[in-house]
């Protein structure tokens, strides 16, 4: 069975911490996303990756900076929390090029206090 | 600015009903169609692909039309399972997808 594993499903973290997100998928998949699900404005895509030391800006990316030094690992980070960035974190991945499915991790839920 | 625009809901059937839902995207280069579905405190999960002539999956139809740029889907027989969120999908660039923000199904009995 396909998975795609987040590191947390809950994070509770200050403002200006350093946080990071890991994020594995065991599908041997190009490419990795980071998205933030907030109530009223749906996913909204970060950042993503379509291959190893790769990445691309999303929709969103200021606050946030990504890593991927392993096919199977990309990780989310904000470089100085701040309560704007609480939210629901997914982790997606997919194969090919672009017309095939993307399978999600359970998300992070990560509150900034 | 792509964009993937869906009424927000909720829709409100019984069991048994025909709910259709619509969704309006804004990138004519787009390629490739989705129907994802979330449930409550769950992350999005494939129901299925969109096809220019249009496909069939047990109760589900989905249809495309490229020239108004317009993706239905269609679900019969309403089951109580199949409340969730409906979240249209559409590739971008880069292997990316830009999701709509969903619309939210409640089936009661």
């Amino acid at each position: 069975d396909v998975k795609v594993t987040q590191s947390s499903r809950y994070l509770v973290k200050r403002t200006g911490e350093k946080v990071f997100l890991e994020c594995v998928q065991d599908m041997d998949h190009e490419n990795m996303f980071w998205y933030r699900q907030d109530p009223g404005l749906g996913l909204r895509l970060i950042y993503f990756s379509y291959d190893v030391k790769m990445k691309e800006k999303g929709d969103i990316p200021e606050g946030y900076s990504v890593s991927r030094e392993k096919k199977e690992r990309f990780s989310l980070i904000l470089e100085s929390a701040s309560t704007n960035q609480t939210s629901m974190y997914l982790c997606a991945s997919s194969s090919g090029a672009g017309n095939t499915e993307a399978f999600f991790g359970q998300g992070t839920r990560l509150t900034v206090v | 600015r792509k964009e993937v625009e869906q009424d927000p809901g909720p829709f409100n059937v019984p069991e048994g009903a025909t709910v259709a839902f619509n969704c309006t995207y804004s990138n004519s280069a787009s390629q490739s169609f989705f129907w994802y579905r979330q449930d409550c405190r769950k992350e999005p999960k494939l129901l299925m692909s969109v096809y220019s002539s249009g496909n069939e999956d047990g109760r589900f139809t989905a249809q495309l039309n490229r020239a108004s740029q317009y993706i239905s889907l269609l679900i019969r027989d309403s089951k109580l399972s199949d409340s969730a969120t409906y979240l249209c999908v559409v590739n971008g660039g880069y292997s990316t997808l830009t999701f709509g923000k969903g619309t939210m199904l409640l089936v009661s009995p």
